[in-house]
């Protein structure tokens, strides 16, 4: 099955830094979403972005299919960001429609 | 639009019991999925519905795990008998179709421990 990377495995920022975090997966996708999981478990979506760049707010996101890797950018950044950020990709060639996950980084913001 | 609902949110159960979680998709979502997050790690897929038929299920235990949608909307994920190892968050989400930009929503989850 599809590989799918993300680094670092851990993060530890100072209220205010920016960070960036990378997903590389193995094959090519037809989904690519970025979820961030808060402390209550919860798993919210922030992208949609199998190619290209989005923003929202501090957020952004750039996938680049052909180099198959993507990266979150997060500016300016606040003690709410922290929880783990998980990268999900949906292998085009499988035809499944499902995600599979990377292992996540596990954002600490401090004030 | 509402959420993808869970129940319970937590359930603690001894080694070899049973146990049932439930899981609402948004309206209108066609395909659901039941996935299993293990402490540290990222979700693993489990099943995925279309409707009320079955499209992947073979990462699921299937001599200890069962899960239906018989009407095609809820879905119900069963253990029995629990193991120490079945210790975990059940993520179920929901996607509006089986095609093109597929985004998947999931709910709060049901945590179980097995003691």
């Amino acid at each position: 099955g599809i590989q799918v990377e993300q680094s670092p495995p851990d993060l530890i920022l100072q209220e205010g830094a920016n960070s960036t975090l990378r997903c590389n997966f193995s094959d090519s996708v037809n989904n690519l979403q970025w979820f961030h999981q808060n402390p209550w478990g919860q798993l919210i979506n922030l992208f949609y972005i199998p190619s290209g760049t989005k923003q929202n707010g501090r957020l952004s996101a750039t996938t680049v299919a052909t180099e198959r890797y993507s990266l979150l950018y997060i500016s300016s950044s606040q003690t709410t960001d922290s929880g783990v950020y998980f990268c999900a990709v949906d292998h085009s060639g499988a035809g499944s429609y499902q995600l599979t996950f990377g292992k996540g980084t596990k954002l600490s913001v401090i004030p | 639009e509402a959420g993808v609902a869970q129940s319970p949110r937590y359930k603690i159960i001894e080694k070899r019991q049973s146990v049932a979680f439930w899981c609402n998709p948004i309206s209108g979502h066609a395909t659901l999925y039941w996935y299993q997050q293990i402490l540290g790690q990222g979700p693993k897929l489990l099943i995925q519905f279309q409707n009320n038929g079955v499209v992947d299920d073979s990462q699921l235990p299937k001599d200890r795990f069962s899960a239906e949608r018989l009407k095609g909307v809820d879905s119900t994920l069963k253990i029995q008998p629990a193991k120490l190892e079945d210790s975990a968050v059940y993520l179920c989400a929901s996607s509006r179709q089986l095609s093109g930009a597929n985004v998947l929503t999931f709910g709060a989850g049901s945590r179980l421990t097995v003691l």
